[in-house]
């Protein structure tokens, strides 16, 4: 089974950064994803990691450490658009599916 | 293409009765999954589909619960003598590859 945790709620300011971190405790793994899901909307997939390492794709970048079942996503610039919640979820040995955290809801203040 | 699409998009039925979902996927992905979502919770795996066959159902999945996609393109979720803890966001997400799925909108069903 998976145990995945990341933090409930946070907020920023408008045009700052934030940073989400997901831990995980997991039997296999095969990749860690990350979704942005807002209000009453399906989850959008957002990014991927399945090495060690730093992935960037415009504003948001993806960390991962294997050895420490640690990830985190990073959000610059925020916008207001960028209220959402954000989930963590991690793959298992095979290449299916996907376990997810409770998500972070992220709120965005002017 | 327009992505994975789900009907209906909310249902709101009596304890007791049965309902159906239906998801029709991205049309060249093979692989399809169905999760089920409540409030402040991720979604949770429910079952997946490669083509046509069932390859692995959750322990959440009860006997009330069954899922098909026949020649391995839409599929449905079937709830039968629903309950009022079955009351949630059934979520349809499909992929072609160990890269992310895509999900679709997601199916509310609320019941009474």
């Amino acid at each position: 089974g998976q145990n995945i945790d990341q933090p409930t709620e946070m907020t920023a300011t408008e045009g700052a950064i934030v940073q989400i971190n997901c831990t995980y405790q997991t039997s296999g793994f095969n990749g860690l994803f990350w979704y942005q899901q807002h209000a009453g909307e399906a989850p959008t997939f957002l990014s991927y990691n399945v090495l060690d390492g730093l992935e960037e794709k415009g504003r948001f970048s993806s960390f991962l450490s294997r050895s420490k079942g640690y990830s985190y996503l990073l959000l610059k610039e925020l916008q207001m658009k960028d209220s959402a919640s954000y989930l963590c979820a991690v793959r298992d040995s095979g290449d299916y599916k996907l376990s997810f955290g409770a998500g972070t809801t992220v709120t965005v203040r002017a | 293409d327009t992505g994975v699409s789900q009907n209906p998009r909310h249902k709101i039925t009596k304890r007791g009765q049965n309902v159906t979902f239906r998801c029709d996927p991205i049309s060249e992905h093979n692989r399809l999954y169905w999760y089920r979502q409540t409030l402040g919770q991720g979604p949770e795996f429910l079952t997946y589909f490669q083509n046509e066959a069932q390859l692995e159902k959750s322990r959440l999945l009860s006997d009330r619960f069954s899922a098909e996609r026949p020649k391995g393109s839409f599929s449905t979720l079937e709830i039968q003598r629903t309950e009022q803890g079955d009351s949630a966001m059934y979520l349809c997400a499909s992929s072609s590859s160990p890269f992310g799925a895509y999900f679709g909108p997601g199916t509310r069903l609320l019941v009474l």
